[in-house]
Order: structure tokens, then sequence, then C-alpha cells
């Protein structure tokens, strides 16, 4: 499975964008990227997924650079609720593969108010 | 609220036991998934259940086992029980037409002493 890199940690303050970035430089054609997050005490939840273009719901923005080597996971005015650990996955669509996600450590995103 | 269900929320068990975990799939659901999540770690993927079969599994040895059944719930059965092995165990559904949303509980805490 392709490999993100995502900073251990970020700070925002309550009502003001949050942008999490993930690199995965070495993402194939056939790779979905994935954001889910999981707050505390909690099972995962998901985001959000894209494959080349830009993507938007309820929860979130997803950014992917032209390249497609990294994306950016934007939530528009952060709550406390928001403060959680955010993972960002890349899921292998070629013919014949599980609906596995690959976790990595993630992201704290820690909000201020 | 995802639907998903687990049971127990927490078991306590000696080193060389056996232990049984439970997961009700969300409505409609064919697909199952198991994670174990380390303290401090993202989720590691165990194997997948889709229509009763396994579809996919993870680098876990053969002492972890599972089912799944016709109302499409399933069970995780660790044998031989480790040290190692206490960890929040996690499952999640998802439908087959739509496998890229997958939908956690809450998680089963084991602790192993």
């Amino acid at each position: 499975d392709a490999k993100t890199t995502q900073p251990n940690s970020m700070e925002s303050n309550e009502e003001e964008p949050v942008h999490l970035p993930c690199n995965h430089s070495t993402i194939s054609g056939t790779d979905y990227i994935h954001w889910y997050r999981q707050l505390p005490s909690q099972g995962p939840e998901y985001v959000i997924h894209g494959l080349t273009s830009n993507v938007n719901n309820r929860m979130a923005s997803l950014a992917i650079a032209e390249d497609r080597k990294s994306s950016t996971l934007i939530l528009h005015r952060a709550t406390l609720r928001d403060a959680a650990v955010y993972y960002c996955i890349l899921r292998d669509d070629s013919g014949g593969s599980n609906y596995k996600l690959t976790f990595g450590k993630g992201t704290l995103l820690t909000v201020n108010p | 609220e995802t639907g998903v269900t687990q049971s127990p929320t927490h078991l306590i068990k000696t080193r060389g036991q056996q232990v049984t975990l439970r997961c009700s799939s969300q409505s409609g659901h064919n697909t199952v998934s198991w994670y174990q999540q380390a303290l401090g770690q993202g989720p590691q993927f165990i194997f997948q259940y889709y229509r009763e079969e396994e579809n996919g599994r993870g680098n876990f040895p053969p002492r972890f086992s599972g089912l799944q059944f016709p109302n499409y719930s399933s069970e995780l059965n660790v044998n031989a029980l480790e040290l190692d092995d206490s960890a929040l165990y996690l499952c999640a559904s998802s439908r087959g037409d739509s496998p890229d949303t997958q939908y956690f509980g809450p998680g089963t805490r084991l602790t192993v002493l």
C-alpha cells in the first residue's frame, strides 16, 4: 500500500478554518484518497474521499494537488467537536482488492476555544 | 451513531485463553472488516468478510479467525491470547456497492493479563 505522511499534531482556534495536509508522493493512478477521523473514545468516522477532483461534503472539503502527490483536508469553521485524530489513507481501487483501510498515526488536531 | 454495535464493551482475559468478540453491522451492509488498534497507534486491518466469505486478510496469525453470519453480523475469535493482543478491536461495516464509506463501531477494549 502507498504511504502517506502527515504532521503529528496541529492546533486551531474555534470558528477558524483548518487545513490538514497529507503527502503521498508514491500514489498510483488507482489510489483513492480517504480521510477518516477518530474522536476520543470512539471508532473512526468517515469524512471524505476523492480520486482526482476536489470534493466537498457537509463535513469538509478535500483539495487534491494536480499531480496528486499531496492533498489537504479543509474544515471550514472548526468547532470543539472537531478535535480528533485525522487519518489520511490511500486505498487501492485496482481490480480484485478488498476494501481495507491502511491507517497511519494520523494528525492530532487540537481546537482551542 | 453509525448503527454498528459491538459487544462486549470491555473484556479482561488471561494469557492463553480464548476470546470471542461480536459485531452487528448497519442494516443493509453486507461487508464487515475487523481492525486492531493498539494504544497510540492507528487501526490495523485484520480481515474482511463479504457475504459470509473471507475477502482479504492482514498480517495477523491464524489464531485470529472470524465468521460472518447470514444476517451479516460477525464474530472475531482470538485463540491462545498473548499480552500483545491487548488493544481496542474495531469492526466496520459497509455496503458492497459503496465500499468506500466504512462505518465503525465503538470497539471492544480487550486487556490480556
